[in-house]
């Protein structure tokens, strides 16, 4: 099983640039929640996709927005790159079904993301 | 709104010798607490979680911890550290068992000395 994983592993962007990043989640999990983490603090929601659709979205702007593909991948896209969008990007994902049991998120290792 | 607050951003202790990271929580809801940990360059692993259930919680490696409803509290110990737990550690609360969206406290640096 090989867990969550993203794409591509680092990133370096130039302000007013556009970035994609990619998530596979873990084999048998149908959501996909993806987080911010700045440079010295804790990670924040940015969004959860579920069945393709955004089912909750943490306090981002537009700018921030998101897919989820029939096989359950996902992208980040950014939009007009600030410097303060500067950090590790992380995707988590869970199982619908697994959820009733209480099973929680499982965390990929993340995209550095630095924008100049 | 719920949130934590990790009351140390950085903690420092000898091998072999007891640890212990605060957090305290606010919820609106029965919460669901958790304690997450980071490794440099590695990403984050689930060390224990809290839903309702027994009120003392244990996790890999070795790791407790104990809601406290009365004192809105969840603190992280382990009897005796290893050079090994040396990194980033994460509380974390959640209203719906850790399905939704996952508040993160602002993290403590755990620090092992030789």
């Amino acid at each position: 099983d090989a867990g969550v994983t993203q794409s591509p592993t680092h990133l370096i962007k130039t302000r007013g640039q556009q970035v994609t990043l990619r998530c596979s989640p873990k084999s048998g999990h149908d959501t996909v929640s993806w987080y911010q983490q700045a440079l010295g603090q804790g990670p924040q929601f940015i969004f959860q996709y579920y069945e393709e659709e955004e089912r909750q979205r943490g306090n981002f702007p537009d700018r921030f927005s998101g897919h989820q593909f029939p096989n359950y991948s996902s992208e980040l896209n950014v939009n007009a790159l600030l410097l303060g969008d500067s950090a590790l990007y992380l995707c988590a994902s869970s199982s619908l079904q697994k959820r009733v049991r209480g099973e929680t998120q499982y965390f990929g290792p993340g995209t550095r993301l630095l924008v100049l | 709104a719920q949130s934590v607050t990790q009351l140390d951003s950085h903690v420092s202790v000898s091998e072999g010798t007891p640890v212990l990271l605060r957090c305290n929580y606010s919820s609106s809801y029965s919460p669901s607490l958790f304690w997450y940990v980071q490794h440099p360059n590695k990403g984050l692993q689930l060390l224990l979680k809290y839903t309702s259930a027994a009120t003392l919680v244990k996790g890999i490696n070795g790791f407790e911890a104990e809601f406290k409803k009365s004192e809105t509290s969840f603190h992280l110990t382990k009897p005796s550290a290893h050079m090994s737990d040396a990194a980033e550690y994460f509380c974390v609360v959640s209203e719906n068992f850790g399905n939704e969206k996952l508040t993160f406290g602002t993290g403590t640096r755990l620090t092992i000395i030789p």
